[in-house]
């Protein structure tokens, strides 16, 4: 079974820019997080979506959001990059949301560049 | 909130020495505790969580790692070092109930022949 999909893999952008991530769960899988990773730090969480609901929301601007469609993929769109928005953007898919414990399975990232 | 403190940004160890890498962990309610593993320019890898039951964990790799309540740590062992396990490993923090994870800054394992 194919595991957690993410494209692109990699992507230059400038300041001003927008910029659409996309995630493929594993299948089966209805819950989708997503995750920024600065160079040199831990992920730190941006949103979690389960059946299409956005079920949490980290410390985020506005500039970011983020959707989950009906087969549950899901698209990270961010607003007017800025020069610190350059990370690896990871996606996560668990089987659900919450209520109990279920790992989370990380794709291989976007690495996005704003220059 | 939960936060995790990773002491150590680089460790480095010889190959076939103790790997130790030390993780402490603030929840104001009952946690559970992750180690992934990061190589270079992939996702993470879960080495291994602790959830409920016994406090000494294994994992993959011949990881292991052991929940200690009283000191709020739970740090990540391996008896001998390989120099495949070069990488960089993170502790995260989640709270029971949610999936969501809180990661440390990460430590990275360096190992030398």
């Amino acid at each position: 079974d194919a595991g957690v999909t993410q494209s692109p893999t990699h992507l230059i952008k400038t300041r001003g820019q927008h910029v659409t991530l996309r995630c493929s769960p594993i299948s089966g899988h209805k819950s989708v997080s997503w995750y920024q990773q600065v160079l040199g730090q831990g992920p730190q969480f941006i949103f979690q979506y389960y059946e299409k609901e956005e079920r949490g929301r980290g410390n985020f601007p506005d500039r970011f959001s983020a959707r989950q469609f009906p087969n549950y993929s899901s698209e990270l769109n961010v607003n007017a990059l800025l020069l610190g928005d350059s990370a690896l953007y990871l996606c996560a898919s668990s089987a659900i949301g919450r209520g109990q414990y279920n790992e989370q399975f990380f794709g291989p990232g976007t690495r996005l560049t704003v220059l | 909130a939960q936060s995790v403190t990773q002491l150590g940004s680089h460790v480095s160890v010889s190959e076939g020495a103790l790997v130790l890498l030390r993780c402490n962990y603030s929840s104001s309610v009952p946690p559970y505790l992750f180690w992934y593993v990061q190589y270079p320019n992939q996702g993470l890898q879960l080495l291994l969580k602790y959830t409920t039951g016994a406090t000494l964990v294994k994992g993959i790799n011949g990881f292991e790692a052991e929940f200690k309540k009283s000191e709020t740590s739970f740090h990540l062992t391996k008896p001998s070092a390989h120099m495949s396990d070069a990488a960089e490993y993170f502790c995260a923090v989640s709270v029971r109930g949610y999936s969501t994870l809180t990661f440390g800054k990460g430590t990275m394992l360096l190992v030398s022949p």
